[in-house]
């Protein structure tokens, strides 16, 4: 069936310095997308969506670009700080659906 | 943080036994959804209540049953448990039916012997 992913397991980063999460997508007729953060023995929390009539938005210290022709839809982190640390989770959603589909996840580690 | 709390946070079980899973929504939110999370992989979609009716159901057996209040808080209900149960379920509200933006609850892990 149709599925989210990602394309790093495990992404390291240096405190300061800006973190790009990526994610592939293969259902054509998603048209809202979202990233949520995990932390340890939390619930994902939203960060940023996106909707398909749209390339790029942005949020504090956080900005998601959609790019449909690929597929891909990325969030970049500025300035990444060590309270980043977290599983990163891509979601997407058909015209007309109601569930969110997640991506595997990926592991964001800032280093001191 | 947000307005969405779960009970129990922990939950030991043992095969064939049945559990109920208890959500309160966030203030103003009429939709409840339920998601279970394996431990390293991303939330999969159970089953959505809108208006205390099931509106929109994931790849998941009838043994998973849920009921939503007036209140427009939530149970999730497991019979025959089995040891693949074992996950983190994730209760989530939202503003309406379209279940755009969740935001979710901190969990009830559950393991099941």
């Amino acid at each position: 069936g149709e599925s989210v992913g990602l394309h790093l397991p495990t992404l390291s980063v240096q405190e300061g310095d800006n973190s790009i999460i990526n994610c592939a997508y293969s259902n054509s007729a998603s048209d809202y997308f979202i990233w949520y953060k995990q932390e340890s023995g939390k619930g994902p929390q939203f960060i940023i969506d996106i909707r398909s009539n749209m390339d790029k938005r942005q949020g504090q210290r956080v900005t998601v670009l959609l790019n449909k022709t690929v597929k891909h839809l990325s969030l970049q982190i500025a300035a990444t700080q060590p309270g980043d640390s977290a599983v990163y989770f891509c979601a997407e959603m058909g015209r007309a659906g109601n569930m969110l589909t997640f991506g595997g996840g990926t592991r964001l580690m800032v280093k001191p | 943080e947000t307005g969405v709390t779960q009970s129990p946070t922990h939950l030991i079980k043992t095969r064939g036994q049945q559990v109920t899973l208890r959500c309160s929504s966030q203030s103003g939110h009429n939709t409840v959804s339920w998601y279970q999370q394996a431990l390293g992989q991303g939330p999969q979609f159970i089953f959505q209540y809108y208006r205390e009716e099931e509106n929109g159901r994931g790849n998941f057996p009838p043994r998973f049953s849920g009921l939503q209040f007036p209140n427009y808080s939530s149970e999730l209900n497991v019979n025959a448990l089995e040891l693949d149960d074992s996950a983190l379920y994730l209760c989530a509200s939202s503003q309406d039916r379209r279940n755009e933006k969740l935001f979710f609850g901190s969990g009830t892990q559950l393991s099941v012997l």
